[in-house]
């Protein structure tokens, strides 16, 4: 079974713009999460949606969102971008919302702002 | 609020030596654990949650309530393990933070040979 498939693997996006990143789940899974890492930072929860409704925010100002679809594929949209967001952004799936579900995480999108 | 500690953030031992990842975390009710591996050029990976309560490749973590912890022990360590293992807390069933993971800062872990 395939696995969590994000796209682009590298985007390069100037100060100001926005920019949006897809995940597309392992079939069947209803629970997408977004999650941001930083060598600063590490790894840190943004949201998470589950049968498209977002279930769970992380502490993210509001140029951070995101959607999901009926097909539980999510998107990640970020505007007006800062030099602070550049970071790996990784999507993980699960089969249910939350508890000790495990998290299937993609190989994630690198974004550079210049 | 909900943090997850993790003092190594490099941890070095020879095969064969055994290897303890230590793991501090603050929750205020019932936390599920887990560990994530990482290993180069893969994507991160679940590699056991205490409620499973098994061994995987040979590591262990038992959860201690009093002591708020989740160590990962493995008594053998081989090359194959030099990976950065993450600690993660996600909230029980009913809380605010059901389905969010909480990760610690990571441990690269290298087996010398």
């Amino acid at each position: 079974k395939a696995g969590v498939t994000q796209t682009p693997r590298y985007l390069i996006k100037t100060r100001g713009q926005q920019v949006t990143l897809s995940c597309s789940p392992i079939s069947g899974h209803r629970s997408v999460s977004w999650y941001q890492q930083t060598p600063g930072q590490g790894l840190q929860f943004l949201f998470e949606y589950f049968s498209e409704t977002q279930r769970n925010k992380g502490n993210f100002p509001g140029r951070f969102s995101g959607r999901q679809f009926s097909n539980s594929r999510s998107e990640m949209n970020v505007s007006t971008l800062e030099l602070g967001d550049s970071a790996l952004y990784l999507c993980a799936s699960r089969s249910r919302t939350g508890g000790n579900t495990e998290a299937f995480f993609g190989q994630g999108t690198r974004l550079t702002v210049v | 609020a909900q943090r997850v500690t993790q003092p190594e953030k490099l941890l070095s031992v020879f095969k064969g030596a055994p290897v303890e990842l230590k793991c501090n975390y603050s929750y205020s009710g019932s936390p599920e654990l887990f560990w994530y591996v990482q290993y180069s050029r893969q994507r991160l990976q679940l590699l056991l949650r205490h409620i499973s309560r098994e061994s995987i490749k040979g590591f262990t973590a038992d959860l201690n309530k009093g002591e708020t912890s989740f160590h990962l022990k493995k008594p053998f360590a081989q090359e194959e393990d030099s990976a950065m293992y993450y600690c993660a807390l996600s909230g029980g069933a009913g809380g605010t933070s059901y389905g969010k993971l909480t990760f610690g800062q990571g441990t690269i872990l290298t087996v010398h040979p």
